[in-house]
């Protein structure tokens, strides 16, 4: 079964460095997710991705965080300067059409230190 | 008002009990819904989509009510392996979900 892969599974920085979390969706897919799940909370929407542009964005997704297609595979999520509070589970997710049920990624813990 | 609320238990049932989770959405506007499944840790996994004719997948019914803006999700025949957390999922229109917090299920011996 195709699947999402995402890397690193776990990745522990200084609050303030830059983190690059990688992810390659599915090869037919089209539509592009990141999520994040703080421990003990809810899924939660950080940004969509379609056609090489964000196609939307929530209030969490500010300037501090970026995302890239750099090739026909790799789509990357940036954190340019990490704070303490966006240590989280950052998961990837992608979709053939966008009103289908999307695969995840297992997943990138990130914990700031 | 949380735009999906869902009890977040736990449930804790016998092997082979019927349970069933329900969910509310605050968005009229919410176009399409779907069951998830989460197990510690993991990612989400997609359960179902539910549609407002109800729909079937094995021992699990889905129901969408748009008129109480109520989801419903039915366990048959729970087995041990079912023990997860259910996250009720609303998409209002483009490409966001919504997720609950999740109810959490235990199938006990």
């Amino acid at each position: 079964e195709p699947e999402v892969t995402q890397t690193p599974s776990h990745q522990v920085t200084q609050m303030g460095q830059e983190v690059i979390l990688r992810c390659v969706p599915i090869s037919n897919h089209l539509y592009f997710y990141w999520y994040r799940q703080i421990l003990g909370q809810k899924v939660e929407f950080l940004v969509s991705f379609y056609n090489n542009e964000i196609s939307e964005k929530s209030e969490i997704f500010d300037d501090q965080f970026s995302v890239e297609r750099p090739d026909g595979s790799n789509f990357t999520l940036k954190i340019r300067s990490t704070k303490l509070e966006d240590s989280a589970m950052y998961f990837c997710a992608s979709s053939e059409h966008d009103s289908y049920g999307y695969t995840f990624g297992s997943g990138t813990r990130l914990t700031v230190v | 008002r949380k735009e999906v609320e869902q009890d977040p238990g736990p449930f804790n049932v016998p092997e082979g009990a019927t349970v069933a989770f329900n969910c509310t959405y605050s968005n009229s506007a919410s176009q399409s819904f779907f069951w998830y499944r989460q197990d510690c840790r993991k990612e989400p996994k997609l359960l179902m989509s539910v549609y407002s004719s109800g729909n079937e997948d094995g021992r699990f019914t889905a129901q969408l009510n748009r008129a109480s803006q109520y989801i419903s999700l039915l366990i048959r025949d729970s087995k041990l392996s079912d023990s997860a957390t259910y996250l009720c999922v609303a998409r209002k229109g483009g490409n966001k979900l919504t997720f609950g917090t999740g109810t959490q299920l235990k199938v006990e011996l």
